[in-house]
């Protein structure tokens, strides 16, 4: 158990226009869903935390209004790059918390590689 | 100063050997910890959970070390397929680690 679903996993668009990736757990319910985004060889860099129900909260330094954060349901999240550049080209991944485990364990998807041209 | 430092290695280390690498960390309310391995272009998948001193699973042991904040994975008889990235990461704040790499050689 505990899959998550990333799609798509590989994007490539022009500079302008905006990237809707979704995030969907498939056998349980997740509590918190996060989105992180990582450039070559270096770490991991979370950008927001999502709750079903209620606004996304950003990390310093992320836009949001560039990164549109949506969690409609307990089993789905989505991340929109919004008027996409150069400069946002990266590896998104998001990962989600279960419901019913209280270990804080995150599940992750396989990630999303969005190069803009 | 980042909240959670790696030795970036890589650490390379012969079949069958054992290696060590650490993970600090500087947020001492983080509750929980985690190692994830990373294979190249992949999502991190995770290893071991620790959340009071140590845990062990198979050739995989994690040690917490609150006094000294950090905590280490530590990999026996070492595979070939072992061969990645470590991310250590703590609950808390999210912050990962930038990966520890190894390369297990035959």
């Amino acid at each position: 158990g505990a899959v998550v679903s990333q799609h798509p996993s590989w994007v490539i668009c022009k500079s302008g226009t905006s990237v809707k990736i979704e995030c969907r757990s498939l056998d349980f319910q997740a509590t918190t869903m996060f989105w992180y985004r990582q450039f070559p060889k270096q770490s991991l860099m979370l950008m927001a935390t999502s709750n079903e129900g209620s606004k996304a909260t950003y990390e310093q330094g992320v836009e949001k209004d560039k990164f549109l954060i949506n969690h409609a349901s307990l089993t789905l999240s989505t991340l929109t790059v919004t008027s996409a550049h150069p400069e946002d080209s990266s590896f998104y991944i998001c990962s989600a918390s279960r419901l019913a485990e209280a270990k804080n364990i995150q599940y992750f998807g396989a990630g999303t590689r969005l190069s803009v041209l | 100063r980042k909240e959670v430092e790696q030795d970036p290695g890589p650490f390379n280390v012969p079949e069958g050997a054992t290696v060590a690498f650490n993970c600090t960390y500087s947020n001492s309310a983080s509750q929980s910890f985690f190692w994830y391995r990373q294979d190249c272009r992949k999502e991190p998948k995770l290893l071991m959970s620790v959340y009071s001193s140590g845990n062990e699973d198979g050739r995989f042991t994690a040690q917490l070390n609150r006094a000294s904040q950090y905590i280490s994975l530590l990999i026996r008889d070492s595979k070939l397929s072992d061969s990645a990235t470590y991310l250590c990461v703590g609950w808390g704040k999210l912050q990962f680690g930038a990966g520890t790499q190894v390369v297990v050689t035959p």
